[in-house]
C-alpha cells in the first residue's frame, strides 16, 4: 500500500478484555515498530521486528503485551487483560531496512486510539 | 529520566516570521536526531534529519541546527507558514536506529495569520 494502515482506529475496551491491533506496514519494509504515545506525551519505543524477527521488546510495560510478525509483514500488538493504564495512541512504523531509518525517518500509521473503561 | 526534552509546550509565531523550536538531549551517544511534525489524528511525519557528526542540515524552509557540547538542537522554519501549526516532535536514535527513537513531549507551534 501507499502508507503504514492501521486498525482498527479507535477500539473501546472494558477493563480486563484482551484487544488486537493490526498494523500493514508499507510494502516491502523490513523493519517495523510500535511506539506508544499516552496524552501529552511523546511516542514511546515498545518493539522492533526485522522481517518476521523480533529483536528488541524492551519497551514493551508488562507481560500482557505481546507483538508478533509471523511472515515478516503484516503485525499484531496484542494486548491481555487490558487495564485503564493502557489507555494511549498506539503507532505503528515502518522503514525500508534499518540503515535508512535515520536518514529518512520512519513512515508513521494514523495509530489506533485505544480507550479501556 | 527524561533523555529527550522539549521544554517548551507551545509556540505562537506571526505568518512569515521566523519559528524557531529548541530540544535538549542528556544521553551523549545518539548518533541521529530528528524532527517529526504531527497533525491532530495523524501519525507523526518525518521532517528532517541530523548525523550527530553535522552541525547544520537544511531542507527548504527547514534547518536543524545541532550543538553538541551543549547537547542542544534547535529546528528554524522560515518563512513560517499557517501550514505549519502542528506539534513537533524531537527524537534521538542510538546506533543507526536499531533501538527505535527516543522522543521529547513535543512543541504546539501555532503560526498567526
Amino acid at each position: 500500500g501507499a502508507g503504514v494502515s492501521q486498525s482498527p482506529r479507535y477500539k473501546v475496551a472494558k477493563r480486563g478484555q484482551d484487544v488486537a491491533l493490526r498494523c500493514d506496514p508499507i510494502s516491502g519494509h523490513v523493519s517495523l515498530f510500535w511506539y506508544q504515545q499516552a496524552l501529552g506525551q511523546g511516542p514511546e519505543f515498545l518493539t522492533y521486528f526485522q522481517n518476521e524477527a523480533q529483536l528488541d521488546k524492551s519497551g514493551l510495560p508488562s507481560d500482557r503485551f505481546f507483538a508478533e510478525r509471523p511472515e515478516g509483514s503484516v503485525s499484531t500488538l496484542k494486548i491481555q487483560r487490558t487495564q485503564q493504564e493502557d489507555s494511549a495512541v498506539y503507532l505503528c512504523a515502518s522503514s525500508l531496512q534499518l540503515g535508512t531509518a535515520t536518514y529518512y525517518g520512519y513512515t508513521f500509521g494514523s495509530g489506533t486510539r485505544l480507550t479501556v473503561v | 529520566d527524561q533523555q529527550v526534552k522539549q521544554n517548551s509546550p507551545s509556540l505562537s509565531v506571526q505568518e512569515g516570521r521566523i519559528s524557531i523550536l529548541n530540544c535538549d538531549y542528556t544521553n551523549s551517544m545518539f548518533d541521529y536526531f530528528l524532527w517529526y511534525k504531527k497533525y491532530p489524528a495523524e501519525g507523526p511525519t518525518f521532517l528532517i534529519s541530523i548525523s550527530s557528526i553535522k552541525d547544520k542540515n537544511e531542507d527548504g524552509r527547514f534547518t536543524v541546527f545541532l550543538n553538541k557540547s551543549a547537547k542542544h538542537l534547535s529546528l528554524h522554519i522560515v518563512p513560517s507558514q499557517p501550514g505549519d501549526s502542528a506539534v513537533y516532535f524531537c527524537a534521538a536514535s542510538l546506533g543507526g536506529g536499531a533501538d527505535g527513537l527516543t522522543f521529547g513531549k513535543g512543541t504546539h507551534l501555532i503560526i498567526q495569520p
